[in-house]
């Protein structure tokens, strides 16, 4: 099973800021399969990106993903109020598709 | 737009089993796999397994196995996941999702049903 772990924890900024997400896994993901969600208090995950790079329909461009193999990055390029919320990210390209334990974003 | 309607919140006792559904509209049912992943309180996520109901057959997480089934009926347009032998730590929000892509369970989910709190409790 691939453990993925996140960092930082907690990121705290401002609406305007640049937010920097990572995501390291214990190994090589297959495929760069991996994807970044977003979620917010009583809501389901929405998914932001997926193939480590390539955005979901409707997803505004601020959000970018990049990275392969072990290390992945998620961008938020100038952050807004809505932004500010739980990321996860998850493998699947290895069965359990594991998710990472979350970075929580919230506003300074 | 695909929609996906979780039945409603559901209440058992530890041992029990509990059934719970997932209905499709709006999208090609069947050569999209339905992945179920499930949120204790105040925890992240955790992926039980996905089924694409075209092939029927399901793929499930180790830890999981022998105890959970997730089945999907076409003509319905709904999937199901029941999870026997139920502990409190079962206790959590279970989510029904669709892949983005066609015929494949590994795949990033897109759609997500509402979500379904099961409580275990004495």
């Amino acid at each position: 099973e691939i453990v993925l772990t996140q960092s930082p924890g907690t990121l705290s900024l401002s609406p305007g800021e640049r937010a920097t997400l990572s995501c390291r896994a214990s190994q090589t993901v297959s495929s760069n399969y991996l994807a970044w969600y977003q979620q917010k208090p009583g809501q389901a995950p929405k998914l932001l990106i997926y193939d480590a790079s390539s955005r979901a329909a409707g997803i505004p461009d601020r959000f970018s993903g990049s990275g392969s193999g072990t290390d992945f990055t998620l961008t938020i390029s100038r952050l807004e109020p809505e932004d500010f919320a739980l990321y996860y990210c998850q493998d699947y390209g290895t069965s359990p598709y594991t998710f990472g334990q979350g970075t929580k974003l919230e506003m300074k | 737009q695909v929609q996906l309607v979780q039945s409603g919140a559901e209440v058992k006792k530890p041992g029990a089993s509990v059934r719970v559904s997932c209905k499709a509209s709006g999208g090609n049912f069947k050569i999209f796999a339905i992945n179920w992943v499930r949120q204790a309180p105040g925890q992240g996520l955790e992926w039980m397994g996905g089924i694409i109901p075209k092939f029927g057959s399901a793929n499930y997480a180790q830890r999981f196995q022998g105890r959970v089934s997730i089945t999907a009926d076409e003509s319905t347009e709904t999937a199901y996941m029941e999870l026997s032998s139920l502990t409190s730590e079962d206790t959590a929000v279970y989510y029904c999702g669709r892949a983005i892509d066609p015929l494949v369970v590994a795949a990033a989910t897109v759609d997500w049903g509402q979500g379904i709190r099961v409580t275990v409790s004495s």
